[in-house]
């Protein structure tokens, strides 16, 4: 039983598509984000969702905007694909704030 | 703002011996908490170990273990025992819980090879 799910886990497309990726958690969690890693394995924060409530934005371009339709989902659509937005893209959830997030599987997207 | 550093891009260590990842970190938020996660060549994120900020002890979880040197800002991993299996990136991580709530830093990760 997955306890954080990410769909689909990989995605090639070309530059200008719009896409979506799916995040679930089936672990009662409060907090859920979402994760970008690039090419070099750094990962940076996107967005950070308390209780539905969007809390923590990074410095992310508006092409980018999450959705949470309840508190184990998170969605995450990319509009207008660009050939930098090729990383790995990982969801993540965790009890509240102060607890250890727990990390879907990632999904690869590749732009072309 | 919030700073995670790992000094050591890549580390080595026999197999059965004790290693430390090292890891300093810097934030203006009185209250935090510290992370390790192992991310092994297949990808995922694994959770290894935490520490509040207001914590006393060191965190211990089986052979990991976390040493917390609040008044240096450091936040060390020791694996004990080294198993081929830990070869892996590691990577240290915080996450604000009050100015800074919510906000999560990584660092840029440390390559960990056990030699047989």
């Amino acid at each position: 039983d997955t306890a954080v799910s990410q769909t689909p886990k990989y995605l090639v497309t070309q530059m200008g598509n719009d896409k979506s990726i799916k995040c679930e958690q089936n672990l009662g969690h409060d907090t859920m984000y979402w994760y970008k890693q690039d090419s070099k394995k750094f990962l940076k924060i996107m967005f950070s969702y308390n209780n539905k409530e969007l809390i923590i934005n990074e410095t992310v371009p508006n092409r980018f905007s999450p959705k949470s339709p309840d508190k184990a989902h998170l969605n995450l659509h990319i509009n207008s694909l660009e050939l930098g937005d090729s990383a790995v893209y990982f969801c993540a959830s965790s009890q509240d704030l102060g607890f250890e997030a727990f990390f879907g599987q990632g999904t690869r997207l590749t732009v072309v | 703002a919030q700073k995670i550093t790992q000094t050591q891009p890549g580390m080595f260590v026999q197999e059965k011996e004790a290693v430390t990842l090292d890891c300093t970190y810097d934030t203006s938020d009185p209250s935090y908490g510290l992370f390790w996660y192992k991310q092994p060549s297949s990808g995922e994120m694994i959770f290894l170990i935490y520490q509040g900020s207001y914590d006393q002890q060191n965190a211990t979880e089986g052979r990991y273990s976390l040493n917390f040197q609040k008044a240096r800002k450091s936040a060390n991993l020791v694996i004990s025992a080294s198993q081929l299996g830990d070869s892996a990136m590691y990577f240290c991580a915080m996450r604000g819980l009050n100015t800074n709530a919510g906000k999560s830093t990584f660092g840029d990760g440390t390559t960990l090879t056990v030699k047989p």
